[in-house]
């Protein structure tokens, strides 16, 4: 049973159009969100965390929103560039679970020029 | 963001051989560390969690036999991987849990081939 799910595997953005990846949950006591950037063969890179208490947090470039009516959470990236291109993760977590991180399947993103 | 390192980065055992894989804290005491693991194109697992001076606490369906978790000190957290197998072989990372709330800061990984 995924709790955390990413339902798009890949989305191609052309370079300065914005990036919109998308995360759906399932368990309602999440109450922190968390986006992480990956390349191969490296670990993965914190971006991005957003609070229940929230629905939106910006830096810089990227911006997580989260609905928690829908239980759905999306990271954007404007303007994007090519350097953003990699695997996103997005992963909850609840106070209620000792910091553990449920991550969802990843979107690749593959910016153009 | 904390610094955590690996090491090895990558390693190439025979089967039926154990391998040791460090992770570091370098720059925060870490009471608690967590171990992960990424097969091809899929997400990361979590495979336990690792507690400074006491057991760890591995996840459903993860053999605490097979894979050895110590948490000797507040910087460093060991996961051997006992009479290694190809159906082993994976992509095993480490993080460490600091800063503002559950934000979690992993190392670089270590690729682990069976053969």
């Amino acid at each position: 049973d995924q709790q955390v799910k990413q339902n798009s595997p890949s989305l191609s953005v052309q370079e300065g159009r914005i990036s919109i990846l998308n995360c759906d949950y399932t368990n309602s006591m999440f109450d922190y969100f968390l986006w992480y950037k990956k390349y191969p063969a490296e670990g993965p890179t914190f971006l991005i965390s957003i609070s229940s208490i929230k629905d939106k947090n910006e830096d810089g470039r990227f911006t997580v929103f989260l609905n928690k009516s829908a239980k759905h959470l999306s990271l954007h990236i404007v303007p994007s560039q090519p350097g953003d291109s990699a695997v996103y993760f997005c992963a909850a977590s609840s106070s209620n679970a000792g910091n553990m991180l449920t991550f969802g399947g990843g979107t690749r993103l593959m910016v153009k020029p | 963001g904390a610094v955590v390192s690996q090491h090895p980065s990558w390693v190439i055992c025979k089967s039926g051989t154990s391998v040791k894989i460090e992770c570091r804290s370098l720059d925060f005491q870490a009471t608690t560390m967590f171990w992960y693991r990424q097969f091809p194109k899929q997400s990361l697992m979590l495979m336990a969690t690792s507690n400074e001076g006491s057991k760890a606490t591995y996840e459903q369906g993860v053999e605490k036999d097979k894979f050895l978790i110590n948490h000797a000190s507040l910087t460093l957290s060991t996961l051997t991987v006992t009479s290694a197998h190809p159906e082993d072989s994976s992509f095993y990372i480490c993080s460490v849990n600091r800063g503002a709330k559950d934000t979690q800061y992993f190392g670089p990984g270590t690729r682990l081939t069976v053969l």
